[in-house]
């Protein structure tokens, strides 16, 4: 079974700085998609960045990058440049394949919160 | 281009009632999905549909739950009896395998969740 792991419960960033959300992966798959998702106090999980395990570059969109390092397993969010609007809940995701569809499997989130 | 919405968005109910939630999902995704998440958790797979067909369904899913998509479009989850154990956000989520409709990753989008309360 896939495992997803997000070791930073809590993250505070000043305003404006870059940050890193952590997140390992543990996988016996070679072909494999890893996602983050936002979700604001809302409760909306919002999509962010995806990785394909094949891809060759690092994924990026706007102030969002995923830094993916296939041989340490391991896929963390960078957002640069942090405004207050990204405070909320960030989770790392893999896509498991079952039944020819998929389904995600979540790492237990990061609380990114920014000050001003 | 309207998302994934759901249906109520928040329900208090007593133990040993029934529940019923709605989701719409994007309208061209042929794929539904229904996750749980507990305070302080990431969320978990419930089961899955692929147009009106219930493919695969979670351990977590006991027998007091139950899923429909009548006609591959919106879907139901209720929850019989329902226990404490049971308050949770239900979240929703849709996909395509169409690659114009949902891109080569097949991204699931979320809908806003139904925060479910049982007393």
């Amino acid at each position: 079974a896939q495992k997803i792991t997000q070791t930073q419960p809590g993250m505070f960033v000043q305003e404006k700085e870059a940050v890193t959300l952590d997140c390992t992966y543990d996988t016996s798959d070679q072909s494999y998609g890893l996602f983050w998702y936002k979700q604001p106090s809302s409760g909306e999980m919002i999509f962010l960045i995806y990785q394909g395990s094949y891809d060759e570059q690092n994924a990026t969109e706007g102030r969002y990058s995923l830094n993916f390092q296939k041989a340490r397993k391991s896929a963390n969010l960078v957002i640069s440049a942090s405004q207050l609007g990204d405070s909320a809940m960030y989770f790392c995701a893999m896509r498991e394949y079952f039944q020819g569809a998929q389904k995600l499997v979540f790492g237990q989130g990061t609380r990114l919160t920014i000050n001003p | 281009d309207t998302g994934v919405s759901q249906d109520p968005r928040h329900k208090i109910t007593k133990r040993g009632q029934n529940v019923t939630f709605r989701c719409d999902p994007i309208s061209e995704h042929n794929r539904l999905y229904w996750y749980r998440q507990t305070l302080g958790q990431g969320p978990e797979f419930l089961t899955y549909f692929q147009n009106e067909a219930q493919l695969e369904k979670s351990r977590l899913l006991s027998d007091r739950f139950s899923a429909e998509r009548p006609k591959g479009s919106f879907s139901t989850l209720e929850i019989q009896r329902t226990e404490q154990g049971d308050s949770a956000m239900y979240l929703c989520a849709s996909s395509s395998t169409d690659l114009l409709a949902g891109g080569p990753r097949e991204t699931q989008y979320f809908g806003p969740g139904t925060r479910l309360l049982v007393l």
